[in-house]
């Protein structure tokens, strides 16, 4: 059965100050790995989507990172419009995602 | 252009009562998808539609969930005799072609409140 673990559960930062959310994944084939943001009352955002060990991607202040256990989102210099839960999603074959629980970042001014 | 979207964006109701949610996708995607995310939980996964072929319905946790797609577009999640642990955010989302590794974009959800 696929499976996704975030963390930390929550994690609160000054503004300015970089850090990595951790997202660990056993799969039977993975077929891609997808990072969302999402907002409170809101629908989750689509951010990057990462399909092979070794890629990377970046937007922004934002940079994922992906090996064959595991994916990092990094955030550098974050600022407070940088506050929100961030998702993280496997595809193994099945189309369907399986999510983790999700990281709730809060920057601080 | 648009997203896809949902409404209504809340749902009050009574325990017993049916629910019907709508989704609108984005246009052009062929492949709509259900999720239910639930207080302190993941993202669930409820059921698939991919074109005219039968619908994956292995996520739907009982048969008072059911799920139709008319057109090739339009979607509507159907709950009857809601009971309280339903109560969540129901959201939906879709892709262009349904392949596997595909990007799924989502809608705003509908909370969904049992009392």
């Amino acid at each position: 059965e696929d499976q996704v673990t975030q963390s930390p559960e929550a994690l609160r930062l000054q503004e300015g100050e970089s850090s990595s959310l951790n997202c660990s994944y056993t799969v039977s084939g993975l077929r891609g790995l997808f990072w969302y943001r999402q907002d409170p009352g809101k629908g989750p955002e689509f951010l990057f989507t990462l399909y092979s060990a070794g890629e990377e991607k970046e937007k922004e202040r934002l940079k994922a990172t992906l090996t064959k256990k595991e994916s990092f989102l990094h955030i550098t210099a974050p600022k407070p419009e940088d506050s929100a839960t961030y998702l993280c999603a496997v595809c193994s074959g099945n189309t369907p995602l399986v999510f983790g629980k999700g990281t709730r970042l809060s920057v601080i001014a | 252009g648009a997203g896809v979207s949902q409404s209504p964006s809340n749902k009050v109701t009574e325990k017993g009562k049916d629910v019907e949610l709508r989704c609108d996708p984005i246009s052009g995607h062929t492949a709509l998808y259900w999720y239910r995310q639930s207080l302190g939980q993941g993202l669930e996964f409820l059921i698939y539609f991919q074109g005219n072929s039968a619908p994956d319905k292995s996520g739907l946790p009982s048969d008072r969930f059911s799920a139709e797609r008319t057109g090739g577009s339009v979607s509507t999640l159907t709950i009857q005799r809601t009971q309280q642990e339903d109560s969540a955010v129901y959201l939906c989302a879709s892709s262009l072609a349904g392949r596997q590794g595909e990007t799924q974009y989502f809608g705003p959800g509908t909370r969904l409140l049992v009392l």
